[in-house]
């Protein structure tokens, strides 16, 4: 079955610390990556994704995430994190073989920045 | 503005009721998800749509129902059956097929008491 691992179930972090979230999927087909953030009392919102070219993509918010295939992975990092950016990640992916249209969703990383 | 209306944002229900939750949107879009999120357990996929009149099973489907008579509505319906309904509850779009970056709806949160 087709899965999404996300290793850092919650994280803590310092202002100006840097961030790396972790996230590995299980299928190793032509795939499209997401990362999707929910900050507190706020929508599910788009991040950044990755469909094709440039393995290293750039989202909002000083965010990007590096695509690297040999490892089924699509890390989620930014240099220096700020308060605002308490909330909860979540990868996903959307297998593009098999007819699929349904992105599997990742349990979600909480991050907590202390100012 | 574009975009996906639950309601309501919060519901209590007594064990052994149905209860429906409603999701709205105007984007457009012809695909639409039901999903169930709970602490460290991520997004579940409940139903979804992909056209009017048509709708399938997601991962954990049992004890819900849902209908999508419009293109623009697809209400789901937590039944006495659904063992643990308690959750927060997420309802989305997008289009088929290409991107299909999800636009997701504020939430439903149900309290059975």
């Amino acid at each position: 079955a087709q899965s999404v691992s996300q290793h850092n179930h919650h994280v803590i972090l310092s202002e100006a610390a840097s961030l790396e979230l972790g996230c590995n999927y299980s299928y190793g087909g032509t795939v499209n990556l997401f990362w999707y953030v929910q900050y507190p009392g706020q929508h599910l919102q788009l991040l950044l994704k990755y469909f094709s070219g440039d393995p290293l993509v750039k989202g909002i918010k000083g965010f990007e995430a590096e695509f690297i295939k040999s490892k089924f992975s699509f890390n989620l990092r930014k240099p220096s994190v700020q308060w605002s950016d308490t909330a909860e990640y979540f990868c996903a992916v959307k297998y593009s073989s098999g007819g699929s249209y349904i992105p599997t969703f990742g349990r979600g990383t909480s991050l907590i920045v202390h100012p | 503005d574009g975009g996906i209306t639950q309601s309501p944002k919060y519901l209590f229900r007594k064990e052994g009721q149905n209860v429906t939750l409603s999701c709205e949107q105007n984007l457009n879009h012809d695909a639409m998800y039901w999903y169930r999120q709970d602490p460290g357990q991520g997004l579940r996929l409940i139903y979804y749509s992909q056209i009017v009149n048509d709708f399938q099973k997601g991962d954990i489907a049992e004890g819900y129902s849902v209908s999508r008579e419009k293109k623009e509505s697809f209400p789901l319906t937590v039944t006495s059956a659904q063992k643990n309904p308690t959750a927060f509850y997420l309802c989305a779009s997008s289009i088929v097929g290409g991107a299909n970056v999800l636009t997701f709806g504020a939430g439903s949160r149900l309290t059975v008491l």
